[in-house]
């Protein structure tokens, strides 16, 4: 079965410091994956995408993440975080062979601490 | 442009009473999602329209869920009657093409259901 994990369900870490919020999926087909943001009371908002190409994808608010194929993980990465990038994280994947449903993880929590 | 409306953003009922979420999406987008976000989950899909046609309604439960987009544009999740597990988020989401997988979503700010 396909399926997507966040391996951390909170991430605490304090401002400047860098960050790593870890997806991996399983499917034994081409996939196409999505990393989104959820801040409090609103709606998910796309950060980064990969569908082909280059495996090093970069976002908004200085985020990226790394496509690793025979890892089959999608990590998503930022420098230095802010206070402002406190929200709940959510990776995302598309299998080609479902189109327009996407399977999402359960969510990772960062929190940024001063 | 605006993005995706939903109201309301909050709804609390007792259950087994009927309760309707409406959806507008991104003007020109064909494809409309509604998900269902269960507290501490990601959101999972309940139904997805291309245009007015619902392509995908295999996880909408269909003995109290009920979605219609008569007109291609907006849309209506209704829940009757409300059961108190039917206590989450629901999101709506639009694409602007015919929702192929590669396709980025754009989502509403969801409505808070309470089911008391």
């Amino acid at each position: 079965a396909q399926s997507v994990t966040q391996l951390d369900s909170q991430v605490p870490v304090f401002e400047e410091a860098p960050v790593e919020l870890r997806c991996n999926y399983s499917s034994s087909v081409s996939v196409y994956l999505f990393w989104y943001v959820q801040y409090p009371n609103q709606g998910l908002q796309l950060l980064l995408k990969y569908l082909s190409g280059s495996t090093l994808v970069k976002g908004i608010n200085g985020f990226e993440a790394e496509f690793n194929k025979s890892q089959t993980s999608f990590h998503l990465r930022k420098p230095s975080v802010h206070i402002s990038d406190t929200a709940e994280y959510f990776c995302a994947v598309s299998f080609n062979t479902n189109a327009g449903k996407s399977t999402f993880g359960d969510g990772t929590t960062l929190t940024v601490k001063p | 442009e605006a993005g995706v409306v939903q109201s309301p953003r909050y709804k609390i009922i007792e259950k087994k009473q009927p309760v309707a979420f409406w959806c507008n999406p991104i003007s020109g987008h064909n494809t409309l999602y509604w998900y269902l976000q269960n507290l501490g989950q990601g959101p999972e899909l309940l139904i997805r329209y291309e245009n007015e046609e619902a392509v995908d309604d295999s996880q909408l439960p269909k003995d109290r869920f009920s979605a219609e987009r008569l007109k291609g544009v907006d849309s209506t999740l209704k829940i009757q009657p409300a059961e108190l597990g039917d206590s989450a988020v629901y999101l709506c989401a639009s694409s602007l093409g015919a929702g192929g997988p590669e396709e980025q979503q754009f989502f509403g700010p969801g409505t808070r259901l309470t089911v008391l």
